[in-house]
């Protein structure tokens, strides 16, 4: 089955520092979805990439989507102790596969 | 509007017993998904239903089943709890299905003693 590999599993920064988390799918996806949960919360969708090459930004969050469409990152510029959290990425191979699957998330510290 | 809501909570069960977990997803929205998460596993698919079908299952035992109701609410049972069921369940509605902007409540935190 499909599988969605997410390094690194654990990431800790100085708070001003860059963070970037990596998802890589065995299969070709649909399209794909971040996720963020902080410490004792609930995965909150941040953004969704659907076609190749794909680059999105929100504020200091930088997404991208590879151009075989199995591959993604995220990026975050000059994090702040509100970054905290676990980030996911979820990845959707389409058609009548009607489920995401979850990288394992990488969490994310900031030392203030 | 109101967002995703799962009851109960919290729950403490013995070995053995079963479990109904209960999901009211956002209105208007007919997919609800279900998902086990552990420190070990991360996020594991159960199983996904859109207008009362069952479109797909995860890798999970018999054991666990779930149903939607015309109202697009849906409830998840365990039946024969485990040990390893103890996890946090979550659920997930979305208007549009699987792959498209995901709603989750704040989950069942279930532990099995």
């Amino acid at each position: 089955g499909q599988q969605v590999m997410q390094i690194p599993q654990y990431q800790h920064v100085q708070e001003g520092e860059d963070f970037t988390t990596y998802c890589n799918s065995s299969t070709t996806l649909s399209n794909i979805q971040w996720y963020k949960q902080r410490p004792g919360g609930h995965p909150v969708f941040l953004i969704q990439l659907v076609k190749s090459g794909e680059v999105k930004k929100q504020k200091r969050l930088t997404f991208q989507f590879g151009e075989a469409k199995k591959n993604s990152s995220l990026h975050i510029t000059a994090t702040q102790t509100t970054d905290v959290g676990t980030y996911f990425c979820a990845a959707y191979s389409g058609g009548s596969n009607y489920k995401l699957t979850f990288g394992k998330g990488t969490l994310l510290t900031v030392n203030p | 509007k109101a967002g995703v809501t799962q009851t109960p909570r919290y729950l403490i069960k013995t070995r053995g017993q079963q479990v109904t977990l209960s999901c009211s997803p956002i209105s208007g929205h007919r997919s609800v998904s279900w998902y086990q998460q552990t420190p070990g596993q991360g996020l594991q698919f159960l199983f996904e239903y859109f207008s009362e079908t069952q479109r797909n299952k995860g890798n999970f035992p018999g054991r666990f089943s779930g149903r939607q109701f015309s109202n697009s609410r849906s409830e998840m049972n365990v039946s024969t709890l485990e040990l390893g069921d103890s996890a946090l369940y979550l659920c997930a509605s979305s208007s549009q299905g699987v792959g498209t902007e995901a709603f989750f409540g704040q989950g069942t935190r279930l532990t099995v003693v």
